[in-house]
């Protein structure tokens, strides 16, 4: 069974500009979360998307945003991308909220 | 607000030896409780996980200790392997199992 995929692999851009990030859930999951993971400030929740809904997104701005396609898959987008804004991105997915969720490996992007 | 914390931010073993790994959360309602390993440049991995209505879970090398009591959570590896080393994270299921919320982590090191 594949796990959750993600691309690409790693991101370049320059500040102001926009990056979409793309995840594939493991198979049979509806659930789709994404995180980042900047340098010394561990995991923090971004999104959820269940079902093609927006469920749920953590403590970022708006410029933040994804979608959940029908086929269950998702992606995050960052407009008026800012220095800080280079991080891991993870994406995860479960079948549903109370099961644990499976991480892909994540996006690596880097604003200069 | 809810929060995952761990108490050590490292940790050195000797191979063969056992590792224990500690975590402390504040929401005493949260009722999963996930360990996640994240090798460098890798996603978490799904390690085990626990629930509140138990105190004691064992998988191959791992057991997840949960006091609710004093709102500790401990992972114990079992014949630490040079394969153990890592990053590894507590993480907390939030009340509407909508995200999860990741203490900061602790760096496992195995010494052979």
């Amino acid at each position: 069974e594949a796990g959750v995929t993600q691309s690409p692999t790693h991101l370049i851009k320059t500040r102001g500009q926009q990056a979409t990030l793309r995840c594939s859930p493991i198979s049979g999951h509806t659930s789709v979360y994404w995180y980042q993971q900047a340098l010394g400030l561990g995991l923090q929740f971004l999104l959820w998307y269940d079902e093609g809904e927006e469920r749920n997104r953590g403590n970022f701005p708006p410029r933040f945003s994804g979608r959940q396609f029908p086929n269950y898959s998702s992606e995050l987008n960052v407009n008026a991308l800012e220095l800080e804004d280079s991080a891991l991105y993870l994406c995860a997915s479960s079948d549903r909220g109370n099961q644990p969720q499976h991480f892909g490996d994540g996006t690596r992007l880097s604003i200069l | 607000g809810e929060s995952v914390g761990l108490h050590l931010p490292t940790l050195s073993v000797q191979e063969g030896d056992n590792s224990i790994i500690n975590c402390a959360y504040s929401n005493s309602a949260s009722d999963y409780f996930i360990w996640y390993k994240q090798e460098s440049g890798k996603g978490p991995q799904f390690i085990i996980d626990i629930r509140s209505n138990m105190d004691k879970r064992q998988g191959q090398r791992v057991t997840v200790l949960l006091n609710k009591t004093v709102k500790h959570l401990s992972l114990q590896i079992a014949a630490t392997q040079p394969g153990d080393s890592a990053v590894y994270f507590c993480a907390e299921l939030g009340l509407s199992y909508d995200k999860v919320i990741f203490g900061p982590g602790t760096s496992l090191s195995v010494i052979p």
